[in-house]
């Protein structure tokens, strides 16, 4: 696709069940990235993924949490055991690695979780 | 989870008027970036400096690279409603290749 694609666009879950974001980054991107942004904050760093290097796991917030990306391509981020703190639009980014900061977003999943 | 101090939080101004926002870091950035993000969307890069000192423009928007590589600044000259949105600093910590946005400028125009 032309862009970055984010799925699903929007997601409900109960509280305990575990949920899995898909972002399909542009072709050819070698850096990816995921993002929260909690109602009216700013964007929270979760992971970043760089061609075959170990992924910089840094800012994910709990064990709950982990990130894959199959392929060089396609990355789900996969939350256990959903709390309603886990409530936010989470946003996956994807750069060529050209031009350093260029990154292309996508429009983000938002997770509400009851 | 790390992110950038940026101010003010929100603005409210008139058409036509001048705006301008900050962001500073405890740290020292390679690089500094401004966005904006419109409702239900992702940010979109505005403006990228790469250099301490650096002054860059893009149309009526400005930012500078502070020289102590610990901050940078957003000017928006002659506000139009279209500039409505949320405006986010960006910067590469130095040693790392990740990107962390600040806290957000939340700006209103009104006509």
């Amino acid at each position: 696709g032309a862009g970055v694609s984010q799925s699903p666009s929007n997601k409900v879950t109960e509280k305990g069940k575990d949920v899995e974001l898909r972002c399909d980054p542009i072709s050819g991107h070698t850096a990816l990235y995921w993002y929260r942004q909690s109602l009216g904050q700013g964007l929270e760093f979760l992971i970043y993924f760089q061609g075959n290097s170990a992924p910089d796991k840094s800012g994910l917030p709990s064990d709950r949490f982990s990130a894959e990306r199959t392929g060089g391509s396609v990355s789900t981020l996969t939350i256990q055991r959903t709390q309603q703190e886990d409530s936010a639009v989470y946003l996956c980014a994807s750069s060529s690695g050209t031009v350093l900061g260029k990154l292309f977003f996508g429009s983000g999943t938002q997770l509400s979780v009851l | 989870g790390q992110q950038l101090n940026q101010s003010p939080q929100s603005m409210f101004i008139q058409e036509g008027e001048d705006v301008s926002m900050n962001c500073t870091s405890s740290s020292i950035f390679n690089t500094w970036l401004w966005y904006k993000q419109d409702p239900g969307e992702g940010p979109v890069l505005l403006i990228a400096l790469y250099k301490a000192g650096e002054l860059t423009s893009n149309g009526r928007l400005t930012a500078q690279f502070g020289i102590t590589r610990k901050d940078s600044f957003l000017n928006i000259s002659a506000s139009i409603p279209s500039d409505v949105g949320i405006y986010f600093c960006a910067g590469q910590p130095m040693g790392t290749d990740k990107l962390i946005f600040g806290t957000g400028t939340r700006l209103q125009v009104f006509p």
